[in-house]
């Protein structure tokens, strides 16, 4: 069960649009749509963004998207606002055993 | 409103046991698959363990089978983890996380606000 890889930081000004990548193999990101994001702020517990490649939760702002390309996923934020400030992990199924979950290393974004 | 309160935590020496517990309410807790993550301090999250609704699907993390037991009492509203021969690299805050379904689901739309395994001699 190794971890995807995602960078280790992104930054963006207000108003500019980030990516951050997540790459996986076949036999988690590339070979199901059970890739999901969650932002997390310092001393917090991760809050859902995505779930399944590109859906939102409810109340989860439309700046967040997610896409999956191959055996890489990517979430992108819109018009970055300061509050986006925050660490960014995805994570997905992994076929390598019953019911497993791999999570990416985590990106930090910061909002200069 | 969904909460997820977990408790157990504490200061283990290296080879001991223990045993967290998540008290879940807001949601009918016996129609929902659960799991355990943990993030050891500074570092990224980590999966650590699945049960489904009806605990006929149970998966672990590597670093951890063999070692943790996961298990829930739905006419507690409860889950559980035990934790036995800890090694100082379980130290880590251990969440307790929600999906969406009762099965086939790997992602979690709740979270609770953790309980920190500290293990040290």
């Amino acid at each position: 069960q190794s971890a995807l890889t995602q960078p280790a930081s992104v930054s963006g000004s207000p108003g500019q649009s980030i990516t951050i990548s997540c790459t996986g193999t076949s036999s988690d990101v590339g070979g199901y749509n059970y890739v999901s994001w969650y932002q997390q702020h310092p001393g917090k517990a991760p809050k859902l963004m995505i779930y399944e490649v590109s859906n939102r939760p409810s109340g989860v702002s439309n700046r967040f998207s997610g896409s999956k390309s191959g055996n890489t996923a990517s979430l992108t934020i819109s018009g970055l606002q300061a509050e986006d400030e925050a660490d960014y992990y995805c994570s997905s199924y992994t076929s390598s055993s019953t019911l497993t979950v791999v999570f990416g290393g985590g990106t930090k974004l910061t909002v200069l | 409103e969904v909460q997820l309160v977990e408790s157990g935590g504490g200061l283990v020496q290296p080879g001991r046991s223990l045993r967290l517990s998540c008290a879940a309410s807001g949601f009918t807790f016996d129609d929902y698959a659960m799991h355990w993550v943990r993030q050891a301090p500074g570092k990224g999250l980590e999966w650590v363990s699945g049960i489904s609704w009806n605990s006929g699907s149970i998966g672990y993390a590597d670093s951890v089978k063999g070692r943790f037991t996961i298990s829930r009492d739905n006419a507690k509203n409860s889950l559980y983890l035990q934790m036995n021969s800890l090694r100082a690299e379980d130290t880590a805050l251990y969440y307790c996380a929600k999906a969406p379904y009762g099965s086939g689901s790997y992602f979690f739309d709740y979270w609770g606000q953790g309980t920190l395994v500290t293990v040290s001699s």
